[in-house]
């Protein structure tokens, strides 16, 4: 079946510090791919909708300057979390339309010190 | 953000035993999944339901598409060890954007 790639599967940094996310689909174009956010314990909340050449549409109460999202290639989209802080570590998952099916990454956890 | 209403919250069961859980929503959509999550990875497709009121197996799983579109139920039958995991139901808008929206998670814990 279609794969999503999601990298790194882990990373630690300072606070203040920005952290770049990637979401790869290995063998099926995805125009579109979805940015998800999961805190412990808790469900998948949708944090952005992320297009192939165009800007993101992000969710209500998302702030797009601090979650930057690109997707300058039909198999690469990227989440930047931009002067990172505690409150941000969360489990970070992509998914990826793949015609009429949605696949998802393995997530990224991340931890701000 | 938009949750689906999911229940129960946890189950602690004993193995072969069966298991049901459901979802519902104030919303109306065009197709329900059914994802079990594992802890650290992603959520992996179980079940895709497309119509209203349909009924669809995936070995010891059913799943049924309510017939107002703002429902579904997951049985687990026979259930084993490995079935431990959160399972999470989703609604999909569907249209221009293939939007999910998730439930709020089911914990299964499934004893020996």
């Amino acid at each position: 079946g279609a794969v999503v790639s999601q990298h790194p599967s882990w990373v630690i940094c300072k606070s203040g510090t920005s952290v770049k996310i990637e979401c790869r689909s290995l063998d099926f174009q995805a125009t579109t791919m979805f940015w998800y956010r999961q805190f412990p314990k808790q469900s998948l909340m949708l944090m952005a909708t992320s297009n192939e050449g165009s800007k993101a549409t992000y969710e209500q109460g998302v702030e797009k300057d601090k979650f930057l999202i690109n997707h300058a290639s039909l198999t690469l989209s990227t989440l930047t979390v931009t002067s990172a802080h505690p409150e941000d570590s969360s489990f970070y998952i992509c998914s990826a339309q793949g015609g009429a099916s949605l696949f998802f990454g393995s997530g990224t956890q991340l931890s701000v010190l | 953000g938009q949750q689906l209403n999911q229940s129960p919250q946890s189950m602690f069961i004993q193995e072969g035993e069966d298991v049901s859980m459901n979802c519902t929503s104030s919303s109306i959509f065009n197709t329900w999944l059914w994802y079990k999550q594992d802890p650290g990875e992603g959520p992996v497709l179980l079940i895709a339901l497309y119509k209203a009121g349909e009924l669809t197996s995936n070995g010891r799983l059913t799943a049924q598409f309510g017939i107002t579109r703002k429902d579904s139920f997951l049985n687990i039958s026979a259930s084993i060890p490995s079935d431990v995991g959160i399972y999470f139901c989703a609604g999909l808008y569907g249209g221009a954007t293939n939007k999910l929206i998730f439930g709020t998670g089911t914990l299964l814990a499934v004893q020996p």
